[in-house]
């Protein structure tokens, strides 16, 4: 089946304007991640979801970023009043189970933000 | 907290040799979870190997394995046989065994470049 994707791909934003970044998990993935890459970086947690419920929100970096799944499936990742340090790719990661145990998670491609 | 440490930033091998990546982590758990998460140039993270820290086998599939040292702290990725399609950046990641949810903490990554 199809595996996690992310759209866009590529963001281009002025700093202040405020982006939207969609991930599609796999179907039937319980949790599912956001991290943030920064260049040169290994990936860092963001937020987590249980189905619908945002369950962790701990690695969100400042309140200008907001993350939802209303439905359960498809996330989206919202910055508001961009800044240059928000620069980076943002990877989003789907897991089948929402219980304790080394289940894979699975990434999309990204969304590699430039704020100019 | 944990932390996950890569040395090595990048590393070369010639086609078919065998290459060693480095992994430490720091952690006060007793049960967790290690991975290798490998990250072609499309920015695609696929898992290559996991080991359960309560197992004192050490992981292998295919060509890869690891060499897992508890006591100290150490989680390396040998690849055997390296090919071209090896080329890409490697990641060592944490995941503690939890009855929530489970968050990868990653280490800063080994890029590994195999040559012909």
């Amino acid at each position: 089946g199809a595996g996690v994707s992310q759209s866009p791909r590529y963001k281009v934003a002025k700093r202040g304007q405020d982006v939207a970044l969609r991930c599609d998990p796999i179907s039937g993935h319980v949790s599912l991640f956001w991290y943030q890459q920064a260049l040169g970086q290994g990936p860092e947690f963001l937020t987590y979801f249980q189905n619908e419920a945002q369950l962790d929100k701990s690695g969100l970096p400042s309140d200008r970023f907001f993350a939802e799944r209303p439905e359960g499936s498809v996330s989206t990742l919202k910055i508001q009043r961009t800044q240059q340090e928000d620069s980076a790719v943002y990877l989003c990661a789907s897991s089948p189970r929402g219980l304790a145990g080394p289940y894979e998670q699975y990434f999309g491609p990204g969304t590699r933000l430039t704020v100019t | 907290a944990q932390t996950v440490t890569q040395s090595q930033p990048e590393m070369s091998v010639q086609e078919a040799e065998t290459v060693t990546l480095s992994c430490t982590y720091d952690t006060s758990e007793n049960n967790y979870y290690l991975f290798w998460y490998k990250q072609p140039p499309s920015r695609q993270m696929i898992l290559v190997i996991r080991q359960e820290a309560y197992k004192q086998q050490n992981a292998t599939e295919n060509r890869f394995s690891v060499n897992f040292q508890k006591a100290a702290k150490s989680f390396s990725l040998k690849i055997s046989d390296s090919q071209l399609g090896d080329t890409a950046m490697y990641f060592c990641a944490f995941m503690k065994h939890d009855t929530g949810f489970q968050k990868l903490v990653f280490g800063t990554g080994t890029r590994l470049l195999v040559s012909p």
